[in-house]
């Protein structure tokens, strides 16, 4: 089983393009989920799908928009990109009970020039 | 908001038991975690421990709560090189399946 897959591993963007990455899992999971994770701040949440139709913002959501796009596939997109989004973004998802708590990917570095 | 909060680093030599502490901001959580990050990949679940119990152990690791303070710790006992990684604390704040994560800890371990 891959678990969670996402992509692109690499991304350099100029200020202002717009870009999408992509996150599939294959472990039938009904939550999903995407953080950026910035030196010294751990992980923040930015957006969360509890369900498959459904989307919720999190802590840092401006700038960002979401796609629950079926069971599977959860993409995160940047319409104009800025510096400050300069990050390594992660995927991951996880059932319903919270005893096995999440799946993560293995990340997307994206730096923004 | 508050943070769940860690200190930055941690440095052992080979051998020696590892504690990374931990306090979390929120008294309603129901499940604590511990997950380990190694270099270039993603979030891996260590270990968790339900918000009623004091303690877990689970082969070299240890889990302790004391919920009065709202302090996690993980103790690794007979810490290898492989246990060189970022190590995560992390609550689920209203005991809803969403997670807030610590800043992290990097620990280094010595030969």
């Amino acid at each position: 089983n891959a678990g969670v897959t996402q992509t692109p591993k690499f991304q350099v963007l100029k200020t202002g393009q717009s870009m999408t990455l992509q996150c599939a899992q294959d472990m039938n999971h009904n939550s999903m989920y995407w953080y950026r994770q910035d030196p010294g701040m751990g992980l923040r949440l930015i957006y969360y799908s509890a369900s498959e139709g459904t989307t919720d913002k999190g802590e840092v959501p401006n700038g960002y928009n979401v796609s629950r796009l079926n069971k599977r596939e959860f993409s995160l997109r940047l319409e104009s990109a800025a510096p400050s989004q300069t990050s390594v973004y992660f995927c991951a998802s996880s059932e319903s009970s919270p005893v096995y708590g999440y799946t993560f990917g293995s990340g997307t570095r994206l730096t923004v020039v | 908001g508050e943070d769940v909060e860690q200190s930055l680093f941690l440095s052992v030599r080979e051998g020696d038991s590892s504690v990374i502490n931990c306090t979390y901001t929120d008294s309603s959580s129901t499940y604590l975690y511990w997950y380990k990050q190694e270099p270039g990949a993603g979030l891996q679940l260590l270990t968790y421990i339900f918000s009623n119990m004091d303690m877990k152990q689970d082969q070299r690791l240890t889990v302790l709560l004391n919920k009065k303070d709202k302090h996690l710790s993980l103790r690794i006992a007979d810490t290898q090189t492989g246990d060189s990684a970022i190590y995560f604390c992390a609550e689920d704040p209203g005991g809803g399946n969403k997670l807030t994560f610590g800043t992290g800890t990097q620990l280094k371990v010595e030969l």
